[in-house]
C-alpha cells in the first residue's frame, strides 16, 4: 500500500500524560500537513512541513504541541501534558510539490489517529 | 479569513436519486477546491479537485463545479446508492503550498 499511514490508530491516555503520533507520507511527497478534527467539525490545520522545514504553524498549536520531520520523510506530533480538550482525530496529509508534474497540490490523507484523553 | 460553509448539515435521500451538495466560501481568491468523502471514524478520501481556473471536474457518477466569483461549488452525485452514505467535505486552499480550510461537511444517508 502506497498511501499515507499513521500510527497508532487509536490512543487512550490519562490527562497530563504525553503522547506521540507518527505519520508516514506517500514516498515521493515532500509536503506533509497535520490537521485536527473534533466531532461534527471539519479538519482544522495545525502545521505544515516542506521536506524537513516546518513552514507554517496554526495558532491552534499551543506550546504543548510539537511536530518534527527530521529527515524529510516521516513526521511525529507530540502533545505534552494532555488535556481533555485535546481529544480529537489527528489527521496527516501529504502532497507533491508544485512543478513536479502534480500541479494541483492535491492532498492525500491518512486514516488518522483518534486520541481520547480521560 | 477564509470561511467555508456547507448547508444542510445532513441529508437523507432514497436510492437512485440524483443529488447536489453545496459548498460556499467567503474569499474568492482560492488556488483550488477539493471534495472529500469521510466514512465514520475514518480518514478522508479525495474525490475531486478543481483548479481555480477550471469550471468543473468529473469522476464516474460524481461531478463537481466551481463558480469562483460567487464563492460556490457543488458536488453532483448521479443515481445515488446506499454505498454513497458518508460525510462529504469541501475544502479550499488559497495558495500552491497552502493549507486547506474545510467546511463542517454534509452527512448523506441514501436509503435502500
Amino acid at each position: 500500500d502506497t498511501g499515507v499511514s499513521q500510527d497508532p490508530r487509536h490512543k487512550i491516555t490519562k490527562r497530563g500524560q504525553n503522547v506521540t503520533f507518527r505519520c508516514d507520507p506517500i514516498s515521493e511527497h515532500n509536503r506533509l500537513y497535520w490537521y485536527r478534527q473534533t466531532l461534527g467539525q471539519g479538519p482544522e490545520f495545525l502545521t505544515y512541513f516542506q521536506n524537513e522545514a516546518q513552514l507554517e504553524k496554526s495558532r491552534l498549536l499551543s506550546d504543548r504541541f510539537s511536530a518534527e520531520r527530521p529527515k524529510g520523510s516521516f513526521s511525529t506530533l507530540e502533545i505534552q501534558r494532555t488535556e481533555q480538550g485535546d481529544s480529537a482525530m489527528y489527521l496527516c496529509a501529504s502532497s507533491l510539490p508544485v512543478g513536479s508534474g502534480q500541479y494541483y497540490n492535491e492532498q492525500f490523507f491518512g486514516p488518522g489517529t483518534r486520541l481520547t484523553v480521560l | 479569513k477564509q470561511e467555508v460553509t456547507q448547508i444542510p448539515a445532513a441529508l437523507s435521500v432514497p436510492e437512485g436519486e440524483n443529488l447536489v451538495l453545496n459548498c460556499s466560501f467567503t474569499d474568492s481568491a482560492i488556488y483550488n477546491l477539493q471534495w472529500f468523502r469521510q466514512d465514520p471514524g475514518k480518514g478522508l478520501t479525495s474525490l475531486l479537485l478543481i483548479q481555480s481556473s477550471q469550471r468543473e471536474q468529473t469522476s464516474g457518477r460524481l461531478n463537481a463545479s466551481l463558480d469562483k466569483s460567487s464563492g460556490r461549488s457543488t458536488l453532483y452525485i448521479a443515481a445515488s446508492q446506499p454505498g454513497d452514505s458518508a460525510t462529504y467535505l469541501c475544502a479550499v486552499s488559497t495558495g500552491a503550498n497552502s493549507k486547506l480550510t474545510f467546511g463542517k461537511g454534509i452527512t448523506l444517508s441514501v436509503r435502500p
